[in-house]
C-alpha cells in the first residue's frame, strides 16, 4: 500500500507571495493532519481534517489555512509568506480521527514539503 | 506542552540494545504511548504504540510501567540507521500529537 505523498517535495517563495501544498493520504484514510517542524520551534500542530470538516486547530494565524476533498486528499495554503514561515510542513493520515478512541489512531507522516521564503 | 520527559541525547554502540526512556508521569488512563522516530529532514516514522501491555514488532518493544507512568524503547540491535531523534508521544484523548524536543539516539560502530 503506498503511503502518504506530498507535492512539491521542494519550493521556494518570495515575501507575500502565497503557497499551496498537496497531500495524499494513505488508502483508506479519511483523516489528515498538517504540522509544521522548524528548527526553533520543533514539531508544531496545523490542523486536522475529517470528512471534509476541520476538526482541531493550533497556535497559527489565519493565514494558514487547509481544506480537505472528498476523496480525503488535503491541501494547505499560506497566504503572504513571511521569512519565519520558512519550515518543513508534513501532512499525517490516519484511519479515523485523533481522540476518537474507537480503535488505533497511529498517525503516518509523508516525507514533507520543504519551503523556502526568501 | 508536550506532557512527557524524555533525555536530550543518548549514545549506543552498534549491535547493542537501545533502550529510551520516557517520563509521563501525567498520563490518563485511556491515552496510548506512541514512538516516533525522524532520521535528519524525512517525515517522522512510526514504531510502535501501546495502552497498558507491553507491545513487540518488527522493528521495536515497548515496555510500559505497570503505573503507566513511564515507558522504554528497546531498539534490540542498533545498526547505524538507528541513528535518528526518537519522540515518545501520548495521544488518543487530547486530540493531535504534541512533539517533544525528542531524544537524539546516536549509533555509533
Amino acid at each position: 500500500k503506498a503511503g502518504v505523498t506530498q507535492t512539491p517535495r521542494y519550493l521556494i517563495k518570495t515575501r507575500g507571495q502565497q503557497v499551496t501544498l498537496s497531500c495524499s493520504p494513505i488508502s483508506g484514510h479519511r483523516s489528515v493532519s498538517w504540522y509544521q517542524q522548524t528548527p526553533g520551534q520543533g514539531l508544531q500542530f496545523l490542523f486536522e481534517y475529517f470528512s471534509e470538516t476541520q476538526r482541531n486547530k493550533g497556535n497559527f494565524p489565519g493565514r494558514f489555512s487547509g481544506r480537505q476533498f472528498s476523496n480525503s486528499r488535503s491541501e494547505m495554503n499560506v497566504s503572504t509568506l513571511e521569512l519565519g514561515d520558512s519550515a518543513l510542513y508534513l501532512c499525517a493520515s490516519s484511519l479515523v480521527p485523533s481522540g476518537t478512541m474507537k480503535y488505533q489512531e497511529t498517525q503516518y507522516f509523508g516525507p514533507g514539503t520543504r519551503l523556502l521564503v526568501l | 506542552d508536550a506532557k512527557t520527559t524524555q533525555p536530550p541525547s543518548m549514545d549506543c554502540a552498534e549491535g547493542r540494545a537501545a533502550n529510551l526512556p520516557c517520563n509521563h508521569s501525567t498520563i490518563s488512563g485511556n491515552e496510548y504511548v506512541y514512538w516516533y522516530r525522524q532520521i535528519h529532514s524525512q517525515g517522522p516514522q512510526y514504531i510502535i504504540h501501546g495502552l497498558k501491555n507491553n507491545e513487540t514488532n518488527e522493528m521495536a518493544s515497548l515496555i510500559i510501567t505497570e503505573d503507566r507512568k513511564s515507558s522504554t524503547l528497546i531498539l534490540p540491535h542498533a545498526t547505524l540507521r538507528d541513528t535518528a531523534v526518537y519522540y515518545c508521544i501520548r495521544g488518543g484523548s487530547q486530540g493531535n500529537l504534541i512533539f517533544g524536543k525528542g531524544t537524539k539516539l546516536s549509533v555509533k560502530p
